[in-house]
């Protein structure tokens, strides 16, 4: 099954434009993570947000928790043809560790 | 430091059969997760091993197994392949058991015919 539910489920923007993509789950987390997969393979890691935190900053991404509402957004900003991808949130539950992931948007960068 | 490894990285299997699939953690990494992609599904949580001892099981049925070496090498096993277990498996280490962030690797395609 599947905690997360993402929208939208596929975004198409031109390169330079921001990105943002959300994420919806249902229990209470201990930690929320967003990772990328390029077609067909592994997923990278991009940011972990604690259940403590509210926003958090790597580079060019930026995300969000509003754990009342039970909901993250990913913010992509400056897109480049290099993003194009998919991304996934990633819920891990307080006293159950294992990550449940989302449903994915699929980013495409218009060059 | 080597990233996540999987072997092999392609396997073409026919039903009934049964097949074994092999990650190598990030050097120091004692929690490996296994996950199976399918269009259809998603990501879908199979296990996970942390010092050898199984912590998690996700919703499959028994014929997928695992297990966890004291070097924290891990394998899986399909067993008596269905058409439904064609998917990418990946694989994921991390330094804890939770509370940080997952590595991991390119992934096994494996087609069942």
């Amino acid at each position: 099954s599947q905690q997360g539910e993402e929208d939208p489920q596929a975004l198409s923007i031109q390169e330079g434009e921001n990105a943002t993509m959300n994420c919806s789950y249902k229990t209470s987390i201990n930690n929320l993570q967003w990772y990328r997969q390029n077609s067909g393979r592994g997923l990278v890691h991009l940011i972990l947000i604690r259940s403590n935190e509210r926003e958090k900053h790597s580079g060019r991404l930026r995300v969000t928790l509003d754990t009342s509402k039970k909901s993250s957004s990913l913010l992509i900003t400056a897109s480049r043809a290099a993003d194009t991808a998919s991304y996934f949130c990633a819920t891990e539950d307080f006293g159950n560790e294992k990550l449940t992931f989302g449903t994915g948007t699929r980013l495409t960068i218009i060059p | 430091k080597a990233g996540v490894t999987q072997t092999p990285r392609y396997l073409i299997k026919t039903r009934g059969q049964q097949v074994t699939l092999s990650c190598s953690p990030i050097s120091g990494h004692r929690s490996v997760s296994w996950y199976q992609q399918t269009p259809g599904q998603g990501l879908q949580f199979l296990f996970e091993y942390f010092s050898e001892t199984q912590r998690n099981k996700g919703n499959f049925p028994g014929r997928f197994s695992g297990r966890q070496f004291s070097n924290s090498r891990s394998e899986m096993n399909v067993s008596t392949l269905e058409l439904g277990d064609s998917a990418l498996y990946l694989c994921a280490s991390r330094l804890l058991a939770g509370g940080n962030e997952q590595f991991f690797g390119p992934g096994t395609r494996l087609t069942v015919l």
